[in-house]
């Protein structure tokens, strides 16, 4: 099976800089993903990594080492409306699906 | 260009029951992936369809099928409702061969009572 874990829960201060960490063990490795999704809401697409290293978009980076079964999705300049959970999701080699964390509650705090 | 869409928005049935949801792709994708989110829980693969064929299968019985249309839309049908069936039914779409493009619909929100 797909093990995969993140912290439930994370407050910060508006402005300030968040960092999920996501754990992985999964069959093989083709990709992982971070979504955004607020309360009620469908999971909105944030980042994609499949080779190690760092991908910056704007206020959010997201970071992989596949060696060591671990990416990060850092938040920058936080805002309120960053307030959301944020999963973390695994594509296993051959596999169609994405196995999703249980996600992140992440609350910003002015 | 309109995103993956969904009907109904909610929807409450009695244990026993049969529900069938919706869900019409986005343009250009043709490749269907059906979700299960409970609450506080990340969403869980039930199925993939493509080309009309169920490609893959999660962990979930025989209860939960599906169907794709020759317009790439897709039915998902849930028999002899459950309690625990109760969750968030997340439809979500991608281009074949795009794995890093796959986008979801505002969801249905189940409550069986």
């Amino acid at each position: 099976g797909q093990n995969i874990d993140q912290p439930t829960e994370m407050t910060a201060t508006e402005g300030a800089i968040v960092q999920i960490n996501c754990t992985y063990q999964t069959s093989g490795f083709n990709g992982l993903f971070w979504y955004q999704q607020h309360a009620g809401e469908a999971p909105t697409f944030l980042s994609y990594n499949v080779l190690d290293g760092l991908e910056e978009k704007g206020r959010f980076s997201s970071f992989l080492s596949r060696s060591k079964g671990y990416s990060y999705l850092l938040l920058k300049e936080l805002q309120m409306k960053d307030s959301a959970s944020y999963l973390c999701a695994v594509r296993p080699s051959n596999d169609y699906k994405l196995s999703f964390g249980a996600g992140t509650t992440v609350t910003v705090r002015a | 260009d309109a995103g993956v869409t969904q009907s109904p928005t909610h929807l409450i049935k009695t244990r026993g029951q049969q529900v069938t949801l919706r869900c019409s792709p986005k343009s250009g994708h043709d490749t269907v992936s059906w979700y299960q989110q409970a609450l506080g829980q990340g969403p869980q693969f039930i199925f993939q369809y493509y080309e009309e064929e169920e490609r893959q299968r999660g962990n979930f019985p025989d209860r939960f099928s599906g169907h794709q249309f020759p317009n790439y839309s897709s039915e998902l049908n849930v028999n002899a409702l459950l309690l625990g069936d109760s969750a968030l039914y997340l439809c979500a779409s991608r281009p074949q061969g795009a794995e890093e493009t796959q986008y979801f619909g505002p969801g249905t929100r189940l409550l069986v009572l």
